[in-house]
């Protein structure tokens, strides 16, 4: 079965580069969901959007910035990049915009900042 | 406020041993859905159950079991006969009806010693 689909799966960065990550959701799921994992913490919710629009936003610094596009995809872009940037990015997608259903994760970007 | 407590940082058993990973969470929703994900050292998030809160039977998957106990706000993962590949952080999670995010409790280490 389809899953959710992240890419790149690793990326290395320098201090103030851009980033864009991009998550391509289970066929048929309207709702994408990005989480953040520092190492040795629990994700963190940053942003999800339900059909192409942003439907709940978590503590995503304002140097990130996120969309759907209308065939379901999303993008992560991060500018200015910090060290502290440096985790495990994490998709998700559901088939209703809240995750009472299951909420499928991709196996997600490591992101290391430089 | 949502909140999920995962007392137990880090675990250690022999191989063929039970164990009970413990899940405490905290909602004002009377509506809300708990998860439990497993995640090996390779990264990913598998989903491995969800329960919504007026389904308070346990359920048994193979040598999983989950114990949901609206009185103490619990939901408690055992592990019978466990085996080396058992061996990952364990998440538990919770998600408000009206809310989009998941909020994951720290995680338990669990290692199985051969």
């Amino acid at each position: 079965a389809a899953g959710v689909i992240q890419s790149p799966r690793h990326l290395i960065k320098e201090k103030r580069e851009t980033a864009t990550l991009k998550c391509y959701p289970i066929p048929r799921h309207d709702t994408v969901y990005w989480y953040q994992q520092g190492p040795g913490q629990d994700p963190q919710f940053l942003i999800s959007f339900y059909e192409k629009m942003q439907s709940d936003k978590g503590s995503i610094p304002d140097r990130f910035s996120a969309q759907q596009f209308s065939d379901y995809h999303s993008e992560l872009n991060m500018s200015s990049l910090e060290l502290g940037d440096s985790a495990l990015y994490f998709c998700a997608s559901s088939s209703s915009p809240k995750p009472n259903t299951e909420a499928f994760f991709g196996q997600g970007t490591r992101l290391t900042v430089v | 406020a949502q909140k999920v407590t995962q007392a137990q940082t880090e675990i250690s058993v022999v191989e063929k041993e039970d164990v009970t990973l413990d899940c405490v969470y905290e909602t004002r929703d009377t509506t809300y859905y708990l998860f439990w994900y497993k995640q090996p050292p390779s990264g990913e998030l598998v989903f491995l159950i969800r329960r919504n809160s007026f389904d308070e039977q346990n359920e048994i998957s193979g040598r999983y079991s989950w114990n949901f106990q609206k009185s103490t706000s619990s939901f408690n993962f055992t592990i019978t006969a466990s085996q080396v590949v058992d061996s990952a952080v364990y998440f538990c999670a919770l998600s408000e009806a009206q809310v989009d995010k998941i909020i994951f409790g720290k995680g338990t280490r669990l290692h199985i010693l051969p």
